[in-house]
């Protein structure tokens, strides 16, 4: 069974400071990875994707994401946060549950990301 | 910028009665997924369409849940007899597939339509 985890519920940085909000991920063949971006009563905006390919995606609003097929890790990182990043992170495998079946998103259980001014 | 939309946003009823919540997709989006969301949990999950067709259903999806996609295009989820476990934030998402082996596409997500059960 393909599975996501999060392993901190509360990541807190300062404005200005590197944010990295951690992912590691536990499936059986070639995963699709995605981050994702929940705002309080608001549905879940995307930001990125690994496909294959280089290890390092870059996303939306200057966030990018590392693939390390080793540590089965996707960690989320931004060079200097804003106290706007403040938000639900989600990370999110993809992988076929069956042959022949489509390919399912899980989510692991969300990241709360404060950004402190 | 025509999104997902799920009407209605917020939906409050008694226990055991019926609900009915509706997703709009993203007009060119062929494959429309439902998912349930908790709170301080990521989304669950329920089923997906291709076009009209109900390709997979979790197990999470009791018999008192029903989704359909009449023409391809919106969608609908009910559920019967709710219940006090029910509540929960539902939420809808479309992508755009070419076959069954692809899925490399982000799905994009509705605002969701949160249930709460007296």
């Amino acid at each position: 069974a393909q599975s996501v985890a999060q392993p901190e519920d509360q990541v807190n940085v300062a404005e200005g400071n590197p944010l990295t909000v951690k992912c590691t991920y536990s499936v059986s063949g070639n995963p699709y990875l995605f981050w994702y971006v929940q705002y309080p009563n608001r549905g879940l905006q995307f930001l990125l994707k690994y496909i294959t390919g280089d290890n390092l995606v870059k996303g939306s609003y200057g966030f990018e994401a590392e693939f390390n097929k080793s540590q089965t890790s996707f960690h989320l990182k931004k060079p200097s946060a804003l106290v706007s990043d403040s938000a639900l992170y989600f990370c999110a495998v993809s992988l076929r549950i069956s042959s022949g079946s489509a390919r399912q998103l899980t989510f692991g259980s969300g990241t709360q990301l404060t950004v402190l001014p | 910028d025509t999104g997902v939309s799920q009407n209605p946003r917020h939906k409050i009823t008694k226990r055991g009665q019926n609900v009915t919540f509706r997703c709009d997709p993203i007009s060119e989006h062929n494959r429309l997924y439902w998912y349930r969301q908790t709170l301080g949990q990521g989304p669950e999950f329920l089923t997906y369409f291709q076009n009209e067709a109900q390709l997979e259903k979790s197990r999470l999806l009791s018999d008192r849940f029903s989704a359909e996609r009449p023409k391809g295009s919106f969608s609908t989820l009910e559920i019967q007899r709710t219940e006090q476990g029910d509540s929960a934030m539902y939420l809808c998402a479309s992508s755009f597939s070419q076959g069954a082996g692809t899925g490399n596409q982000p799905q994009h997500f509705g605002d969701g339509t949160r249930l709460s059960i007296l």
